[in-house]
């Protein structure tokens, strides 16, 4: 059974440094993985999406990254600010595109001190 | 098309009381998920359907739960009997078959009294 962790679970630094969050899981047979971000009581939005093929994806200050034979991904968010103050999400699909439905770990809380 | 939109947003419900949430999917996604969350973990799967089909459940889901689609567009989610344990965000999202991502609506934040 695919396992999701996230480390760590909660963090707090001053805006303006730049951050790296950590997912890992334990079969490395992904389709791919993508990174969430929820506000307190709202929905998933998606930030990033890598395919199992994909070493990257960048979107604007955003940067994930995929090692799939480890099992790992890091979520480097460059120069933070107040509004980057989330919860963090990473899900791993299962092969097959899906059919499964994704693995989420448990997120990590992040708060950007002003 | 706005995204994935479920109705409603919030729901407080006496236990005992039967509860329907409804999805709707973006337009051309043919996969829907229901997903349930509970504070301070991941969202975890339920179900899911290809168009009209649902093709597979969890073991979460127990026999008080029933999930349809009928016409592959829109989505409904019912609890019947609701026990305080299925107090939860409930989630639903759409894809398309070949795993180009996952797009998630605002949920239904279900409280049993």
């Amino acid at each position: 059974k695919q396992e999701v962790t996230q480390i760590p679970a909660a963090l707090s630094v001053p805006e303006g440094e730049n951050l790296v969050l950590n997912c890992s899981f334990t079969d490395s047979a992904i389709y791919n993985l993508q990174w969430f971000r929820q506000d307190p009581g709202k929905g998933l939005t998606s930030l990033l999406l890598i395919q199992s093929s994909q070493r990257e994806q960048t979107s604007g200050r955003l940067n994930a990254s995929l090692d799939k034979s480890s099992g790992r991904s890091t979520l480097y968010i460059a120069a933070s600010q107040p509004g980057d103050s989330a919860t963090y999400l990473c899900a791993v699909t299962p092969p097959g595109g899906g059919a499964d439905g994704l693995t989420f770990g448990k997120g990590t809380h992040l708060i950007i001190q002003p | 098309d706005t995204g994935v939109s479920q109705d409603p947003r919030h729901k407080i419900t006496k236990r005992g009381q039967n509860v329907t949430f409804r999805c709707d999917p973006i337009s051309e996604h043919n996969r829907l998920y229901w997903y349930r969350q509970t504070l301070g973990q991941g969202p975890e799967f339920l179900t899911y359907f290809q168009n009209e089909a649902q093709l597979e459940k969890s073991r979460l889901l127990s026999d008080r739960f029933s999930a349809e689609r009928p016409k592959g567009s829109f989505s409904t989610l019912e609890i019947q009997r609701t026990e305080q344990g299925d107090s939860a965000m409930y989630l639903c999202a759409s894809s398309l078959v070949g795993g180009s991502g996952y797009t998630f609506g605002s949920g239904t934040r279900l409280t049993v009294v």
